[in-house]
């Protein structure tokens, strides 16, 4: 089945730094989403990526959907402390499934 | 727009006693919704999908009998856990797609955390 390799899996950065996270899969997936988790609560979408090669910024998150098609890096600018969460990977593929990457675990220090 | 609420948000049951789940799209109709359950400090794992008024389709290693899966509406979907056991606390999240949304993008529930004694 569909792999998603997620890295790294946890990151520790001082508050006003940039962070970079990014998926590898196996195989090609036809959209590319980065979700964000806080503690005992859902997901929430982020970014949606729909065009291999595709950059979308929302905020101070910029994605970009691989050319490839097997891969998708989010970067968060200038990172404050409410940033803190598991950012989710996902990639689906022709028939609305869905996976999941293992999530990238970023503490931000005041 | 895309919200989708899950009740109850907590529940704590005895051993042997069943579990409704319900998750709502309040401002989409919901062609497809996805049930996936979480561990601690893990990724999400998807159990079932299933779409309106047809029979859920469940991933390999779930059981069908255990996590009885309703799409009654366009609006709701219930998760059952039956005879629940201390190894089915978990956290369970339900997320939907939906005709209106673009390219069946999924939105998430806030999750139901279940504490089985």
């Amino acid at each position: 089945g569909q792999q998603l390799n997620q890295s790294p899996q946890s990151m520790f950065i001082q508050e006003g730094e940039d962070v970079s996270m990014n998926c590898t899969s196996s195989s090609i997936f036809n959209t590319w989403l980065w979700y964000k988790q806080d503690p005992g609560e859902g997901p929430v979408l982020l970014i949606a990526l729909y065009k291999a090669g595709e950059l979308t910024s929302n905020g101070r998150l910029t994605a970009q959907f691989g050319i490839t098609r097997k891969d998708s890096f989010l970067n968060i600018s200038a990172s404050i402390p409410s940033d803190v969460g598991i950012y989710f990977c996902a990639g689906q593929g022709w028939i609305d499934d869905m996976r999941f990457g293992a999530g990238t675990r970023l503490t931000v220090k005041p | 727009g895309a919200v989708v609420s899950q009740h109850p948000s907590r529940v704590i049951c005895k051993s042997g006693t069943s579990v409704k789940i319900e998750c709502r799209s309040l401002d989409f109709q919901a062609t497809t919704m996805f049930w996936y359950r979480q561990f601690p400090k893990k990724s999400l794992m998807l159990m079932a999908t299933s779409n309106e008024g047809s029979k859920a389709t469940y991933e390999q290693g779930v059981e069908k009998d255990k996590f009885l899966i309703n799409h009654a509406s366009l609006t709701l979907s219930t998760l059952t856990v039956t005879s629940a056991h201390p190894e089915d606390s978990s956290f369970y999240i339900c997320s939907a797609s939906g005709r209106s949304l673009q390219s069946d993008t999924q939105y998430f529930g806030p999750g139901t955390r279940l504490t089985v004694l």
